[in-house]
C-alpha cells in the first residue's frame, strides 16, 4: 500500500472549518483514501473513504484531487470534541490487508 | 447496535509472564484484526483472521505472540514470556467480510509489563 505524508500538527479555532491535508502522490488506480481520527485513549474512528469523487456524510467531507496525488479532509464546524489524532491511510479495495496508519495529524481545536 | 469489544481494559503483568486478550468483534463480522500501539505511534499490524484462520500474520513481532479465533468470532492474542517492550495498547478492529474495507475498533487493552 502506498505511504501518506501528512502534517505533524495542525490548530483550528473552534467554529470554524479545519482542513486536513494528506500527500499520497504514489497512489494506485485501485487504492482508497480513508481517514481515521483517534481520541485520547480511544481506538480509531472511521471518518470517511473515497476513491477519486468527492464524498460527504454526517461527520466530514473528502475532497480527492484530480490526480488523486492528495486529499483533504474538511470538518465544516470544528468543536473541542473534534481535538483528536487524524490518519489518513490509502489501502486497496477488496482485500483484507491492513490499515497502515503512520503518525497522522494532530488537530487541536482551540475555544 | 454493539461494538467491538475488547477485555481487559488494562493488564499489569511482570516481565516473564504469559498474558491473554480478548477481543469480541461485531456479530456477523467474518474479519478480525489485531493491532499494537506505542505512545505517540500510529497503530501497527499484527494479525487478520478471515473467519477462523489466519489470512495474515505477518506483523507478529515473534513467536512469543500468538492469536487465535476458532469458531470465527471471539479472538485471543496470547503473549508468551512478556517483555517490558510489549507494553503497549492492542487493538482489535473487525469488518463485515474483509472486502468492504472499513474497519470498526475497539477501544483496546492497555497492557503494561513491569
Amino acid at each position: 500500500d502506498a505511504k501518506t505524508t501528512q502534517p505533524t500538527s495542525m490548530d483550528c479555532a473552534e467554529g470554524r472549518a479545519a482542513n486536513l491535508p494528506c500527500n499520497h502522490s504514489t497512489i494506485s488506480g485501485n487504492e482508497y483514501v480513508y481517514w481515521y481520527r483517534q481520541i485520547h485513549s480511544q481506538g480509531p474512528q472511521y471518518i470517511i473513504h473515497g476513491l477519486k469523487n468527492n464524498e460527504t456524510n454526517e461527520m466530514a467531507s473528502l475532497i480527492i484531487t484530480e490526480d488523486r496525488k492528495s486529499s483533504t479532509l474538511i470538518l465544516p464546524h470544528a468543536t473541542l470534541r473534534d481535538t483528536a489524532v487524524y490518519y489518513c491511510i490509502v489501502r486497496v479495495a477488496n482485500t483484507g490487508n491492513q490499515f497502515y496508519f503512520g503518525t497522522g495529524t494532530s488537530l487541536t481545536v482551540i475555544p | 447496535g454493539a461494538g467491538v469489544s475488547q477485555t481487559p481494559s488494562n493488564k499489569v503483568t511482570e516481565k516473564g509472564k504469559y498474558v491473554e486478550l480478548r477481543c469480541d468483534p461485531i456479530s456477523g463480522h467474518t474479519a478480525l484484526y489485531w493491532y499494537r500501539q506505542s505512545l505517540g505511534q500510529g497503530p501497527e499490524f499484527l494479525i487478520y483472521f478471515q473467519g477462523t484462520g489466519a489470512a495474515d500474520d505477518s506483523g507478529l513481532p515473534n513467536d512469543r505472540f500468538f492469536a487465535v479465533r476458532p469458531e470465527g468470532s471471539v479472538s485471543t492474542l496470547k503473549i508468551q514470556r512478556t517483555e517490558r517492550g510489549d507494553s503497549a495498547v492492542y487493538l482489535c478492529a473487525s469488518s463485515f467480510d474483509g472486502l468492504a474495507g472499513t474497519q470498526y475498533f475497539g477501544p483496546g487493552t492497555r497492557l503494561t509489563v513491569l
